[in-house]
């Protein structure tokens, strides 16, 4: 039943490092999400996606990138990791734009630790 | 952008006590209100949501009030039960910011026998 799959549960990175993270949705959806959540920040939006190779930054895009080749796919990528981006990192999916979400789903997380 | 402000940041109730939640959002052309519920080392789900059309809606024990003139909306949970205890989120969508949410902090709620 699981329909965002993220790749890693977890992660330990060293700092410098380039990292992938990655996303996979089986429900067609347009829209992709990356956010990260941090105890008392709630859930900050990094990057998102409404289409095959489309990327818009959300409120946080500092240090990322992302990518997106096919529909399903998503990816998150930290060129250079740093100490400050220890985070969890959630993934979610969305159906078309229009009136409004539908069927925001999110991923289980990757908890990426850099050391 | 779009700002939402969520309180408390925790709470703490007796069972079968209710709990509510409170957000207020910044942009008056908001219109999906959702609400997630976040149990410990699992993913957030999606417990119920409103539209800028409604102003209460109820699931069973869970209830959301939107006040679109105040910009707030809030989650009420009635006779709560330990398996109540999580982070909830609320969340808001206006059409002008594209087709994503903007989420609260979030609220640790505990349900203490």
């Amino acid at each position: 039943d699981v329909k965002v799959t993220q790749s890693s549960r977890y992660l330990v990175k060293r700092t410098g490092e380039k990292v992938f993270l990655e996303c996979v949705q089986d429900m067609d959806h347009e829209n992709m999400f990356w956010y990260r959540q941090d105890p008392g920040l709630g859930l900050r939006l990094i990057y998102f996606s409404y289409d095959v190779k489309m990327k818009e930054k959300g409120d946080i895009p500092e240090g990322y990138s992302v990518s997106r080749e096919k529909k399903e796919r998503f990816s998150l990528i930290l060129e250079s990791a740093s100490t400050n981006q220890t985070s969890m990192y959630l993934c979610a999916s969305s159906l078309h734009r229009g009136t409004g979400p539908r069927g925001y789903t999110f991923g289980s997380g990757t908890r990426l630790t850099v050391v | 952008g779009e700002n939402v402000e969520q309180h408390p940041s925790t709470l703490s109730v007796q069972e079968g006590d209710s709990a509510v939640i409170k957000c207020t959002y910044s942009d008056s052309a908001s219109n999906y209100f959702p609400w997630y519920k976040q149990e410990l080392g699992k993913r957030p789900q999606l417990i119920i949501d409103i539209r800028s059309n409604v102003g209460e809606k109820k699931d069973q024990r869970i209830a959301v009030t939107l006040n679109k003139t105040a910009k707030h909306f809030s989650l009420h949970i009635t006779e709560t039960q330990p398996e109540d205890s999580a982070v909830y989120f609320c969340a808001a969508f206006f059409t002008g910011g594209g087709n994503k949410l903007t989420f609260g902090t979030g609220t640790q709620l505990k349900v203490e026998l």
